[in-house]
């Protein structure tokens, strides 16, 4: 099972929005509304940003979003804050006994 | 509050073996799935492994050599991994799925490392 491809860098500034990719097949991403997304500071855990494509879990606030075309799920943060800077994994369901692949990872500047 | 607890880490030589633990606590750990997930130093993130009541999954990369288990009296998760090789080098999380959720993982521990080299 290949890893998901993001980009490996995005960058805004404070107050703007970045959108990231993430781009499967149709037997991961296009397969199943089963995509989450991860935030992860440095020698830290991941931490679950979005998960079933786009609802967030309690306490994430609402600048984080998600949405999924075809192959391609995407993750919106909108009014970037300082404390968004972060890697960011996708992830997916992919079904049989390989039940999950994450994405390649993309690091989200705060410029 | 959930709390999951990894130890169990440290360094073995290629074709050695290694078991992790993953206390828990917080949660209604028997009734619940989990899973190992990695990060070798500097890269991506790699699920290892899932078990779900006696069913347990397991990606090709390490299919033969891991061996996941849990002992629901004691609240705890293991991962035995045999015949270790150097690229098995990694931190080592512990994570709980988050029900229906496609196996996502809604909290993790703060991982262990572990250091595959001769």
């Amino acid at each position: 099972q290949s890893a998901l491809t993001q980009p490996p860098s995005a960058s805004g500034s404070p107050g703007q929005s970045v959108t990231i990719s993430c781009t499967g097949t149709s037997s991961d991403v296009g397969g199943y509304n089963y995509v989450a997304w991860y935030q992860q500071h440095p020698g830290k855990a991941p931490k679950l940003m979005i998960y079933e494509v786009s609802k967030r879990p309690s306490g994430v606030p609402d600048r984080f979003s998600g949405s999924k075309s075809g192959n391609t799920a995407s993750l919106t943060v909108s009014g970037l804050q300082a404390e968004d800077e972060a890697d960011y994994y996708c992830s997916s369901y992919a079904g049989g006994n390989n039940l999950n692949v994450f994405g390649t990872g993309t690091e989200i500047t705060v410029l | 509050e959930v709390q999951l607890l990894e130890s169990g880490g440290g360094l073995v030589q290629p074709g050695g073996s290694l078991r992790l633990s993953c206390a828990a606590s917080g949660f209604a750990f028997s009734s619940n799935a989990m899973s190992w997930v990695r990060q070798a130093p500097g890269k991506g993130l790699e699920w290892v492994s899932a078990i779900s009541g006696s069913d347990t999954y397991f990606p090709d990369s390490v299919k033969g050599r891991f061996a996941i288990s849990r002992d629901n009296s004691k609240n705890t998760l293991y991962l035995q991994m045999n015949s270790l090789r150097v690229e098995d080098t990694a931190v080592y999380y512990c994570a709980k799925d988050l029900p229906g959720s496609g196996w996502q993982f809604d909290y993790w521990g703060q991982g262990t490392l572990v250091t595959v080299s001769s």
